[in-house]
């Protein structure tokens, strides 16, 4: 079964940098594109990025020039680095499975990224 | 960008009743609509995609309703399990795929 895993959220202070993961198995994944998708606290979902198949990648407005979003198909792992990171970064950030260009299938358990000094 | 908007905000519902969420884009996406459901603690999950599809494993009393800009979700008989907050999402028109605020279904 398809399995979503994220890993690499924490506590990091205003300015700094952090690279999260996400685990995919259960299905081919370098056929598939992947999300990332990020709740704030007690908010609701926005989507943050798109890396595509065929690697081609697009970025919500409110992270583009500070996240990047990359894929690993040898190890199976999708990976978003976050820069300048500001205390409106503060999310749970979940990864997530593209089904055929347009809703999201299968969504990972989440990690939590605190930005805070 | 298009921009989705869930009403109400808040829908308090007893067991075994019917709910009705609405859902509205602000420009036409046909039936490029998905709803997902979120339970406290939990991750979104699938429902309902193509505004009418029910997802594998989406029990019958979910159904999905609408096109263009006006969408519905409804539950028929609503159980326990279903007390959550659900998003509806376009897909009609992206990048970016936007989701509504959300509509929080709680006991009455």
């Amino acid at each position: 079964q398809v399995h979503l895993v994220e890993s690499g959220g924490g506590v990091v202070q205003p300015g700094r940098s952090l690279t999260l993961s996400c685990a995919a198995s259960g299905f081919t994944f370098n056929t598939f594109d992947m999300h990332w998708v990020r709740q704030a606290p007690g908010k609701g979902l926005e989507w943050v990025a798109v890396i595509k198949y065929d690697e081609n990648i697009y970025y919500a407005d409110s992270v583009e020039g500070r996240f990047t979003v990359s894929r690993d198909n040898s190890k199976n792992t999708l990976y978003l680095h976050l820069n300048s990171l500001t205390p409106d970064d503060t999310a749970i950030y979940y990864c997530a499975r593209d089904q055929s260009d347009a809703y999201f299938d299968y969504w990972g358990q989440g990690t939590l990224v605190t930005v805070s000094s | 960008e298009i921009v989705m908007t869930q009403s109400p905000a808040t829908l308090s519902v007893s067991p075994g009743e019917r709910a009705t969420l609405s859902c509205r884009a602000s420009h036409g996406i046909n039936i490029n609509l998905a709803w997902y459901q979120q339970r406290p603690r939990q991750s979104p999950r699938l429902l309902i995609y193509g505004a009418s599809t029910r997802a594998t494993g989406t029990p019958a009393r979910f159904s999905g309703s609408g096109s263009g800009t006006e969408f519905t979700l409804t539950i028929s008989s609503l159980q326990s399990e279903d007390f959550a907050v659900y998003y509806c999402q376009q897909y009609g028109n992206r990048p970016p795929w936007t989701f509504g605020q959300g509509t929080k279904v709680e006991i009455k």
